[in-house]
């Protein structure tokens, strides 16, 4: 079975300052692995994803994730956080299997204070 | 552009009242799933289906019947609905593709209140 593990539930920075949000992964096989923004009061939206090739993947908004597979995470990162950046965000586990549904971490609920 | 499209956005009901919940979408997904969002537990998968005619259980199917008779529609029905179903409801597609990497369309949700 797959799971994932979101270690910071609420995250309070300032404008401009640096961002990291953790996530790990347990699963044997193959992962894709996503990011999905929540803002408030509105449907998930994905911020980016890993399935092959370069472990550091780019996404919208300024935001890139790394993919460490020997620390089985994939911790998202933005330099220089805005009050824009407020939301929820959570991290999702795909294996290669048949069903294809994803996996959601519990969430990161992210305050940036102007 | 609808994309993916729930309907209602918000419904209240009563212990033991029955109600469907619609998802439709417009980008002939072969994959469509229902989730519940609950504070601290993230998304968590009722039921899905991998194609027209078909589904299969998630993680959290209990109380919760689904069905898919057209490709662009993805309905979850409780028939008896208890407080312990009170969530916000989530409905995805995603296209078949090249593997799993395919990422999933999601809706606006449907906030259900069961009192």
């Amino acid at each position: 079975a797959q799971s994932v593990s979101q270690h910071n539930h609420h995250v309070i920075l300032s404008e401009a300052a640096s961002l990291e949000l953790g996530c790990n992964y347990s699963y044997g096989g193959t992962v894709n692995l996503f990011w999905y923004v929540q803002y408030p009061g509105q449907h998930l939206q994905l911020l980016l994803k890993y399935f092959s090739g370069d472990p550091l993947v780019k996404g919208i908004k300024g935001f890139e994730a790394e993919f460490i597979k020997s620390k089985f995470s994939f911790n998202l990162r933005k330099p220089s956080v805005q009050w824009s950046d407020t939301a929820e965000y959570f991290c999702a586990v795909n294996g290669d299997t048949g069903r294809r549904a994803l996996t959601f971490g519990s969430g990161t609920r992210l305050q940036v204070q102007p | 552009n609808a994309g993916v499209t729930q309907t209602p956005k918000f419904r209240v009901l009563k212990t033991g009242q029955s109600m469907t919940l619609l998802c439709a979408q417009d980008m002939n997904h072969e994959y469509m799933y229902w989730y519940r969002q609950d504070p601290g537990m993230g998304l968590r998968l009722i039921h899905y289906s991998v194609g027209e005619g078909t589904t299969a259980k998630g993680e959290v199917p209990d109380g919760y019947n689904v069905s898919r008779l057209k490709k662009q529609n993805f309905l979850l029905g409780l028939e008896s609905a208890a407080p312990s179903q009170t969530s916000v409801y989530f409905c995805a597609s995603s296209y078949l593709g090249q593997g799993a990497s395919q990422p999933q369309h999601f809706g606006d949700g449907t906030r259900l209140s069961i009192l």
